[in-house]
């Protein structure tokens, strides 16, 4: 089975501080994706990467930006932590959206900003 | 955006009752899935569909794609405290990116 692991389950971080968030898929997928999930707000892209190095923006880019060094792994950074930043956090990889492959996503990390 | 809308967004029901969950977009799609997320976990893929009036069962669960692929259907025959959850729709238009729903929250009770 596909397997999406994120770093760290929780997470309490305080205002102004440099978050990285880890992902890493052992599938060879091309495709990977970073979400927030908020009541009343439903997912929310923040960004993706179809490849190694690439990256676009999603719907809610501001405050966040993205590292894809490897095919495998690809990080979200909080540049400067905020409390609006209090959220779950959900990786998600695909093999091919165009062909209705869908989503494999990790287990989610629930930032704390303080 | 694309949006798309689920009905209702909350529904509470006793053990052996059916429910149908709806998911509506004015947007056509080439391919539809639905997840169902457990708190404090990531959404697991149920299933795709990705031909008009397509039918698809997976045991209690029977999925729907409308004929003209702007909507689909979820119905639970029979629901168990074990389908207990958060389902969510997404829609894929091409755009190398899924649009998802706002989700239905589904509380099974015994």
């Amino acid at each position: 089975d596909v397997k999406v692991t994120q770093s760290s389950r929780y997470l309490v971080k305080r205002t102004g501080e440099k978050v990285f968030l880890e992902c890493v898929q052992d599938m060879d997928h091309e495709n990977m994706f970073w979400y927030r999930q908020d009541p009343g707000l439903g997912l929310r892209l923040i960004y993706f990467s179809y490849d190694v190095k690439m990256k676009e923006k999603g719907d809610i880019p501001e405050g966040y930006s993205v590292s894809r060094e490897k095919k495998e792994r690809f990080s979200l950074i909080l540049e400067s932590a905020s409390t609006n930043q209090t959220s779950m956090y959900l990786c998600a990889s695909s093999l091919h959206l165009g062909r209705g492959y869908g989503y494999t996503f990790g287990s989610g990390t629930r930032l704390t900003v303080v | 955006t694309q949006l798309l809308e689920q009905s209702p967004q909350f529904l509470s029901i006793q053990e052996g009752e059916n429910l149908t969950v709806y998911c509506n977009s004015s947007s056509v799609f080439s391919s539809l899935q639905w997840y169902r997320q457990e708190p404090g976990e990531g959404p697991v893929l149920l299933v795709t569909v990705v031909t008009g009036g397509e039918v698809k069962k997976l045991k209690r669960l029977t999925f729907q794609f409308g004929d003209a692929r702007k909507d689909s259907s979820l119905h639970i025959t029979a629901a168990q405290p074990g389908d207990t959850g958060l389902y969510l729709c997404a829609g894929y238009t091409n755009a190398g990116k899924s649009t998802f729903g706002d989700g239905t929250t589904l509380t099974v009770k015994p």
